[in-house]
C-alpha cells in the first residue's frame, strides 16, 4: 500500500521559515492536502490540492508538490503555529485515504 | 456555519458493538461525501471509512473492513459508523469529516470534535 513519510519533528525559531516534507513514490503525480492539529483539538485543513489555501488560513502557509516530495512551508513562523501537521492523499489504486505519520512543529 | 457533532462513543468490552453518529448542519448534506478518521491515544490520524453522497463506495481501511459499516441518512443529515467485533486496537477518538465534493477522493474540509471510544474489559 502507498506510504507517506514525514519527519517526526521540525523545530524553528519565531520569524523564520518552517519546511515540512511528505515523501511518497511519485507523489508529484498525486494531489496532496495538509492539516494541522493542536492538542485536544480536531484537525484543521491548511492546504488542499497541493497549493490552495482555505479561507481564513494565513498567506504564510503555502504548499508545493513535485517528484517524490510534497512540502508545506510556513513563513514568518509564530508561536501559535506550533502543532502536529499531517499530509494526506487519496490512493486511487486501492481506493484508500492515506495519511502521513505527522510532524510535530516546535517553535523555539 | 458547518457543524459536525459526533456522539455514541464510550467504554465497550472487546468483541462488543457500538454505533457512532455524526449530526451535520450548515451545508447541504446530501451533496457531499463524508468520512470517519480515528486517532489512537498519542498516535497519528488513521482513515477509517468514507461514503459518497449517493452512489459509489463505501470504502474501508483494511484494519476495519468486515467489522465496521458506514452509512448515512440524508433525510436526517446524519452519518453513522456501526462498529462490530471491537478490539483493543480500535481504541481511539473518532472524528467525522465532510469531504469537499460528492466523492471521497477529495479533501476533508471540515471536521467534528470527535467522540472517544475505549475498548477494554
Amino acid at each position: 500500500s502507498y506510504v507517506l513519510t514525514q519527519p517526526p519533528s521540525v523545530s524553528v525559531a519565531p520569524g523564520k521559515t518552517a519546511t515540512i516534507t511528505c515523501g511518497g513514490h511519485t507523489i508529484g503525480t498525486k494531489t496532496v492536502h495538509w492539516y494541522l492539529q493542536k492538542p485536544g483539538q480536531a484537525p484543521v485543513l491548511v492546504i488542499y490540492y497541493d497549493t490552495d489555501r482555505p479561507s481564513g488560513i494565513p498567506e504564510r502557509f503555502s504548499g508545493s508538490n513535485s517528484g517524490n516530495t510534497a512540502t508545506l512551508t510556513i513563513s514568518r513562523v509564530e508561536a501559535g503555529d506550533e502543532a502536529d501537521y499531517y499530509c494526506q492523499l487519496w490512493d486511487s489504486s486501492t481506493a484508500h485515504v492515506i495519511f502521513g505519520g505527522g510532524t510535530k512543529l516546535t517553535v523555539l | 456555519e458547518v457543524q459536525l457533532v459526533e456522539s455514541g462513543g464510550g467504554l465497550i468490552q472487546p468483541g462488543g458493538s457500538l454505533r457512532l453518529s455524526c449530526a451535520a448542519s450548515g451545508f447541504t448534506f446530501n451533496m457531499f461525501a463524508m468520512s470517519w478518521v480515528r486517532q489512537a491515544p498519542g498516535k497519528g490520524l488513521e482513515w477509517v471509512s468514507s461514503i459518497s453522497s449517493s452512489v459509489g463506495g463505501p470504502y474501508y481501511a483494511d484494519s476495519v473492513k468486515g467489522r465496521f459499516a458506514i452509512s448515512r441518512d440524508n433525510s436526517k443529515n446524519t452519518l453513522y459508523l456501526q462498529m462490530n467485533s471491537l478490539r483493543a486496537e480500535d481504541t481511539a477518538v473518532y472524528f467525522c469529516a465532510k469531504n469537499l465534493k460528492a466523492v471521497p477522493a477529495t479533501v476533508m474540509d471540515y471536521w467534528g470534535q470527535g467522540t472517544p471510544v475505549t475498548v477494554s474489559s
